[in-house]
């Protein structure tokens, strides 16, 4: 099976401080995606990519960039993290971009 | 208003009995659907997935689609304590980005031993 692979599983950052979630894929897949997760809203799409050195916004971009150096590997990047951006974000990698994803364990983010 | 809408929010169901689990899209374009179930503390899985009309069984998991309603189904034959999980429906458009999906808000599911 697919095997996605997050760091750090859970962070505790200051408002205004820097933020770098990694996400790691052995599954050879093109396509991969940020995605978060509250209550209420199951998972939105923050920024996806579907080929190394690119990256694509998704649905709700705004306060987050994203790195994607090589196939296997796709960094979310909060340069000012706010209250706001506590969450549980998960990283998914897809084989196509139509095909079924396969989602990473999540990391559990919480601003102060 | 969410374009992809799960009921019941949560449901509880006895060992051994059947789950129902719906999902209704407000956007025409969504035509291909995935079930995705989260057990706590871990990240989404794909169950199945479903693109035409009709019924698609998969072990003690049935799914059933309407393009016309736009509505999904999935039923869990025979649960398990093992299925108490939130459960997410998927959409995806026939056109545009091609991998985009669009998750709704989830049913929690409750296996009573």
């Amino acid at each position: 099976e697919a095997a996605v692979t997050q760091s750090p599983r859970s962070k505790v950052a200051v408002t205004g401080g820097k933020v770098t979630l990694s996400c790691h894929q052995t599954n050879n897949h093109d396509y991969m995606y940020w995605y978060r997760q509250d209550t209420g809203h199951g998972l939105r799409l923050i920024h996806y990519s579907y080929v190394a050195d690119s990256t694509e916004k998704g649905d709700i971009p705004d306060g987050y960039k994203a790195s994607r150096p090589s196939q296997e590997n796709f960094s979310l990047i909060l340069e000012l993290a706010s209250l706001s951006q506590t969450a549980v974000y998960f990283c998914a990698s897809s084989d196509r971009g139509r095909d079924t994803q396969y989602f990473g364990p999540g990391t559990r983010l919480l601003v102060l | 208003q969410q374009k992809v809408q799960q009921s019941p929010e949560s449901l509880s169901v006895p060992e051994g009995g059947m789950a129902s689990l719906n999902c209704t899209s407000s956007d025409r374009n969504f035509q291909y659907f995935w079930w995705y179930r989260q057990h706590s503390g871990e990240g989404p899985k794909a169950l199945m997935s479903i693109f035409s009309d009709g019924d698609k069984k998969e072990g003690r998991f049935t799914a059933h689609l309407n393009k016309a309603s736009l509505h999904v189904s999935l039923h869990i034959r025979d649960s398990q304590p093992s299925d108490s999980a939130l459960y997410f429906c998927a959409a995806r458009a026939q056109t545009g980005f091609a991998s985009a999906l669009t998750f709704g808000s989830g049913t929690k599911v409750i296996v009573l031993p």
